[in-house]
């Protein structure tokens, strides 16, 4: 069956716009994570979303940074104000949430540069 | 408090050759531990997890890990590299109870197997 699939694959944007990061998780999956991938960094939770529940936000990196979760699907990260510190490949994972051990299933991801 | 270590940024090691790829964990509480793999331009596939019981835990490719709770450590191995293992191996750990929703991965280690 389809994966986790992201939109775009990559993103160049000018320092100060506003960019878009979309994500579609595997059918049926009701956990859904965002991370960021940085060059020797390895993978910084941002944030997650289960069902109906609030979101987990604890990651986020500033106020800048937003994501929305509609109809317990589709999901879409947004960064305001974008600054060159955001440059880093954005990974979207799924996973069924019955319980806390169930493994993840990451997207391809997103690069976003900003200049 | 949840973290995870990988010492080594690089393991190199020859086809037909075991290798390990070293992980160490920090947690308050008992531990669910992953590994996942990247390989280039790709997603992270999850190879396996360990959760409960036998401490020897066989997962994809041919891979397998040992999970040591004195040493806090599980370490990923494999008895005969082959060239197609070059990737790059991500650690993470979630506590069992009362950790939330948080996966934290190591900061990861490539491996480059050659003939």
């Amino acid at each position: 069956g389809a994966g986790v699939s992201q939109s775009p694959s990559n993103k160049v944007t000018e320092k100060g716009k506003d960019v878009e990061l979309r994500c579609d998780p595997i059918s049926g999956h009701t956990a859904l994570y965002w991370y960021r991938q940085s060059l020797g960094q390895g993978l910084e939770f941002l944030i997650y979303f289960q069902g109906n529940s609030a979101p987990d936000k604890s990651g986020l990196p500033s106020d800048r940074f937003s994501a929305e979760r509609t109809g317990g699907s589709v999901s879409t990260l947004t960064i305001q104000r974008t600054q060159q510190e955001d440059s880093a490949v954005y990974l979207c994972a799924s996973s069924l949430a019955r319980t806390n051990y169930n493994e993840q299933f990451f997207g391809p991801g997103t690069r976003l540069t900003v200049l | 408090a949840q973290s995870v270590a990988q010492p080594e940024d690089q393991v190199n090691v020859a086809e037909g050759n075991p290798l390990t790829v070293k992980c160490t964990y920090s947690v308050s509480g008992n531990p669910y531990l992953f590994w996942y793999v990247q390989y280039p331009n790709r997603g992270l596939q999850f190879l396996l997890k360990y959760i409960t019981g036998d401490n020897l835990v066989k997962g994809s490719y041919g891979f397998e890990a040992e999970f040591n709770k004195s040493q806090t450590s599980f370490h990923l191995k494999k008895p005969s590299a082959l060239v197609s293992d070059s990737a790059l191996y991500f650690c993470a750990v979630r506590v069992r109870e009362g950790g939330g929703n948080k996966l934290t991965f190591g900061t990861g280690t490539q491996l480059k197997v050659e003939l």
